[in-house]
């Protein structure tokens, strides 16, 4: 099994509706990450979380939240979705113990929004 | 702001041949840096990263990469490609409260 699993894979939804894209792991790290795709664009942050009560904003947060259920779960939604939110989305962990900082990420989440 | 520079979209490389994927950055203290590699349909994978000491890092895959303080340069190389390589490969900066900064990537095309 994957240490960092995205769910789902794949989604396709309408303009204007509320979807939840999920992210769990079993490495046992406290930070984890949101990050979004678009081809030329490379990846960009768009929140960041380094324990259970600590959520931040990354440099692209408009239109997205998210949820830190857990240490080993951590939600992005997309509260109205729009066109433009078409992208790959990642989600990464790391130790904070590791002062290297390497973040390991999931298999991504394509999201298509019509 | 830390930013990083991949100038090269696409890459095609013959099999066999070697490869040098270019990355420049910008970053006020001494960086931590990273090349990660996405293959089709996958997550990305980290190849090689750099934090201090030997400005030659190996890693993974038979990759490795130069740090060059002087040109602000993190150059990724591998001396014979082969077919499985091709994918997107992107490299990206350590910035302060241990967030990274990436490239925007560069896809490489292997040809037979």
């Amino acid at each position: 099994d994957a240490d960092v699993t995205q769910t789902p894979r794949n989604r396709i939804t309408k303009t204007g509706k509320r979807i939840m894209l999920e992210c769990s792991q079993t490495k046992g790290h406290d930070r984890m990450y949101w990050y979004r795709q678009d081809p030329g664009l490379g990846l960009r942050l768009i929140y960041y979380s380094f324990d259970v009560k600590d959520i931040n904003k990354g440099e692209i947060s408009d239109g997205y939240s998210v949820s830190r259920q857990a240490q080993a779960k951590f939600s992005l939604s997309l509260e109205s979705a729009i066109p433009n939110q078409t992208a790959l989305y990642f989600c990464a962990t790391s130790d904070s113990v590791d002062y290297q900082n390497i973040q390991y990420f999931g298999a991504g989440t394509r999201l298509s929004v019509l | 702001a830390q930013s990083v520079t991949q100038p090269d979209i696409h890459i095609t490389v013959s099999e066999g041949a070697s490869l040098e994927l270019r990355c420049n950055y910008s970053y006020g203290a001494t960086p931590y840096l990273f090349w990660y590699v996405q293959s089709p349909g996958q997550g990305l994978q980290l190849l090689l990263k750099y934090f201090s000491g030997d400005t030659l890092v190996q890693g993974i895959k038979g990759f490795e990469a130069e740090f060059k303080r002087s040109q602000s340069s993190f150059n990724l190389r591998k001396p014979s490609v082969h077919w499985s390589d091709a994918a997107e490969y992107f490299c990206a900066v350590g910035t302060g409260f241990q967030k990274l900064v990436f490239g925007t990537g560069t896809r490489l095309l292997v040809s037979p």
